[in-house]
């Protein structure tokens, strides 16, 4: 069965700190990762998926077939990066989610 | 363009009742997903809405049903409501020109008594 593992439900870093968002998912196949992002009042939105390779507001994440990890990672965190996390992989449409890491970055 | 939107924001009902959510999808998406998200859990996939017809359904039971209307908008109905029903309950629509990519509404928060 498909499934997505996010082994941290908190992570607080200091300002100016890495952070590793981890993710571990099960999929017979390639998968189709992304990570979604939920600010305090705010809809979930997506922040990267693996396809397009892009960096956004600093975050990258690379899928690693071997480890089946799809780790999120920024080099130096900002206030503004906490939130929720989620991880996510999709098969026929269907979305499947990791029950999310709560990032606190603190001053 | 306000993205996806959905109705009511919150609602309380008691067990037993019926109750109707809707949404509407980003302006050009004509297919449409639905999510619980209970408490500290990521959101579980119920069913998915296109071109009218329920295309994929996740592990949920009869008494959760929807529709899709033929402007694409949506509703799920929930009947026989059990108090394990709150949640809040997201929406999410994508489109043809990429059918993976999911933008999420800002739910409905359900309460059952």
């Amino acid at each position: 069965a498909q499934r997505v593992t996010q082994p941290e439900k908190l992570l607080s870093v200091f300002k100016g700190a890495p952070v590793e968002l981890k993710c571990n998912y099960s999929y017979s196949g390639s998968p189709e990762l992304f990570w979604y992002v939920q600010y305090s009042r705010q809809r979930l939105q997506l922040l990267l998926r693996h396809i397009s390779r892009e960096s956004i507001k600093g975050f990258t994440a690379d899928l690693n077939k071997g480890e089946t990890s799809f780790h999120l990672k920024k080099p130096f965190a900002q206030e503004e990066d906490s939130a929720m996390y989620y991880c996510a992989l999709i098969r026929w449409g269907k979305l499947i989610f990791g029950q999310g890491t709560t990032l606190q970055v603190k001053p | 363009d306000a993205g996806v939107t959905q109705s009511p924001t919150h609602l309380i009902k008691t067990r037993g009742q019926q109750v109707t959510l809707r949404c509407s999808p980003k302006s050009g998406h004509d297919t449409v997903s639905w999510y619980q998200q209970a408490l500290g859990q990521g959101p579980q996939f119920i069913f998915q809405y296109y071109e009218e017809e329920e295309r994929q359904r996740g592990n949920f039971p009869d008494r959760f049903s929807g529709h899709q209307f033929p402007n694409y908008s949506s509703e799920l109905n929930v009947n026989a409501l059990l108090l394990g029903d709150s949640a809040l309950y997201l929406c999410a629509s994508s489109g043809q020109g990429d059918q993976e990519t999911q933008y999420f509404g800002p739910g409905t928060r359900l309460l059952v008594l």
